[in-house]
Order: structure tokens, then sequence, then C-alpha cells
């Protein structure tokens, strides 16, 4: 159980270009998406919560007008890159949460999307 | 400064070795999360511990959370090269549904 998909695997996109990757839940519902960056030998960087059904909540530095994201569905997150630069390139990992009522909560990953933009 | 501090940053051993992974905080968290994660991968979940003084156990992986709920390590006896990864430990605060990251540790098993 808690599997959570990401689609695509990769994509190469000329510069100026948007690109949406998709983030599913396919075993469970969540109310709770979140979004990651991630570089070459280095930890997670969150970059923004995803809530089903309002507006997410990003982290301080991250560009919302350039990272747009909608939470449509229990199941589906989707995180568009508008105007892609080559310094957007990156490991773009979704997760899903599983929250306790204390507040904790366990996230599952997707596959992560590697973007590369030309 | 991350919240949490993952110590060492980097490990090599020799298959058969044992190895000990920290991950330590000022904190205290509600609960912490240990994933493993492979070049091109998402992370794995390994473990989830809530309660301080937890102890867990997956195979050749105990898992501890410490008493006051700040700290936990990840022990390993006899690694294997299939355990070489980069291993992540992640905590939520109490009322907090973001997870704090640590900074990560290569493990490098070599054969």
């Amino acid at each position: 159980g808690a599997v959570v998909s990401q689609h695509p695997s990769w994509v190469i996109c000329k510069s100026g270009t948007s690109v949406k990757i998709e983030c599913r839940s396919l075993d469970f519902q969540a109310t709770t998406m979140f979004w990651y960056r991630q570089f070459p030998k280095q930890s997670l960087m969150l970059m923004a919560t995803s809530n089903e059904g309002s507006k997410a909540t990003y982290e301080q530095g991250v560009e919302k007008d350039k990272f747009l994201i909608n939470h449509a569905s229990l199941t589906l997150s989707t995180l568009t890159v508008t105007s892609a630069h080559p310094e957007d390139s990156s490991f773009y990992i979704c997760s899903a949460g599983i929250l306790y009522g204390t507040g904790g909560n366990e996230q599952y990953f997707g596959p992560g999307t590697r973007l590369t933009v030309t | 400064t991350q919240l949490l501090e993952q110590s060492p940053q980097f490990l090599s051993i020799q298959e058969g070795e044992n190895l000990t992974v920290y991950c330590n905080s000022s904190s205290v968290f509600s609960s912490l999360q240990w994933y493993r994660q492979e070049p091109g991968e998402g992370p794995v979940l390994l473990v989830t511990v809530v309660t301080g003084g937890e102890v867990k156990k997956l195979k050749r992986l105990t898992f501890q959370f410490g008493d006051a709920r700040k700290d936990s390590s990840l022990h390993i006896t006899a690694a294997q090269p299939g355990d070489t990864g980069l291993y992540l430990c992640a905590g939520a605060r109490r009322g907090d549904y973001k997870l704090s990251f640590g900074a990560g540790t290569t493990v490098t098993v070599r054969a």
C-alpha cells in the first residue's frame, strides 16, 4: 500500500517553455501532498505544501508564480514549472502524506522527475 | 541551520561490518522517519517511530528513538552491498505536518 506515482519520470524542455509534472496517490487519498526539489548528493528541499481544494503554501524563497501547484482531487497534485530556465533543471519529487491526529505524518514519495532545461 | 543534524555525512565500509547513523536535534518530534534513497529514485520509507525510547527492528536494521524524542539512530548489522544508498532522517513536530529532513548520510558498502 501507500504507492505514489509521478509522471513523467524525466523530461527535457527548451528554455522559456512550461512543464507539468503529475503526482498521484494510487491506493489512498491524500488531502496533503508535498513538492520537493533535490540537487545532486543533497537532501530534499521542501518547495510547497499542496492542500486539496485550496491554495498551496509555498516555502520562503520559492516563487509561486513560477512553480504553479494545483491539487484538484484527493489523489492528484500537479506542479507546473512556468517559463523554465536552465537553473530550474533539477530532480523534483512529490510525496503524499498520511497524517496522524497528533500532527505527525508519514510521507510516501513518488519516484521523482528529472527535469532538464536546455 | 538544519533542524535535524545527521552524522556522519559519508560512510564507506566493507561488507559484513556494522554501521550506525545518527540524527540529532534540539527540537522534540511527534514522529520521526528514516528513508533510504537510491540515485534517480524517490526516498523509500523504512520505518516510523513515535514513542520515546522506542526500538524497531527491520531484519538487519535497528532503529531507536531517543527518550526525549529529540534524536534517533539507525544501526545496520553485517552490512551488504545492497544497503548502499542515501539514508535520510525526517521528523515532524507536533502540530506541523511538514517534515524536516536531515542532510543525509551516503553509505557505501564495498563487496
